[in-house]
């Protein structure tokens, strides 16, 4: 069954502390993984597909990388406005288009 | 585009009554899917749809949850009957290219309390 696991659950940043979310995942056949955003109240946003090892994505102040096992969005010199919850997901080759979300990471800059 | 448009935005019902949650995707996307998001279980996808024709619905609970899309414009999710357990939030979202990026456009969510 697949797995999408992310850590940690919640993080907060002094604004202008880089860092990373992690997503660790476990699945058959590996279509793609994706970021998404989201803010209270709201649906989440897509950010970022990747699609194989090795491949990195950047919008902004987000960089996301994937490994065989797992993804890390690193956030640089971070501000208040990217406070959300960051999700992973993943789509797997046996699973039709379905994406499996993980739990996210809720992430919180302060001034 | 309005983007993916969910109806009602808040929910509040007693156990036992029905519940009809709607969605209308966007214009030209032909996959939609709706997913409930809980603290304890994160998003979790129900059933989704291409060419109004369901193609995965191992994720709806039980026979309670049932889902249709009559037209390319309009879905329903509906709950009979209700249980204090259903509440959750329920997305809507929709995607053109749900099988080559994985970029699905969600709406803001119906909000589900059963009392």
């Amino acid at each position: 069954e697949d797995q999408v696991t992310q850590s940690p659950e919640a993080l907060r940043l002094q604004e202008g502390e880089s860092s990373s979310l992690n997503c660790s995942y476990t699945v058959s056949g590996l279509r793609g993984l994706f970021w998404y955003r989201q803010d209270p109240g709201k649906g989440p946003e897509f950010l970022f597909t990747l699609y194989s090892a090795g491949e990195e994505k950047e919008k902004e102040r987000l960089k996301a990388t994937l490994t065989k096992k797992e993804s890390f969005l690193h956030i640089t010199a971070p501000k208040p406005e990217d406070s959300a919850t960051y999700l992973c997901a993943v789509q797997a080759v046996n699973s039709g288009y379905a994406l499996n979300f993980g739990k996210g990471t809720s992430l919180l800059v302060t001034p | 585009d309005a983007g993916v448009i969910q109806s009602p935005r808040h929910e509040v019902t007693e156990m036992g009554q029905e519940v009809t949650l709607r969605c209308k995707p966007i214009s030209g996307h032909d996959y939609l899917f709706w997913y409930r998001q809980t603290m304890m279980r994160g998003l979790e996808l129900l059933i989704y749809f291409n060419n109004n024709v369901p193609i995965d619905d191992s994720g709806m609970p039980e026979d309670r949850f049932s889902a249709k899309m009559p037209n390319a414009s309009f879905s329903t999710l509906k709950i009979q009957p209700s249980e204090p357990r259903d509440s959750a939030v329920y997305f809507c979202a929709s995607s053109q290219k749900a099988g080559s990026t994985g970029e699905l456009f969600f709406g803001e969510g119906s909000r589900l309390t059963v009392l």
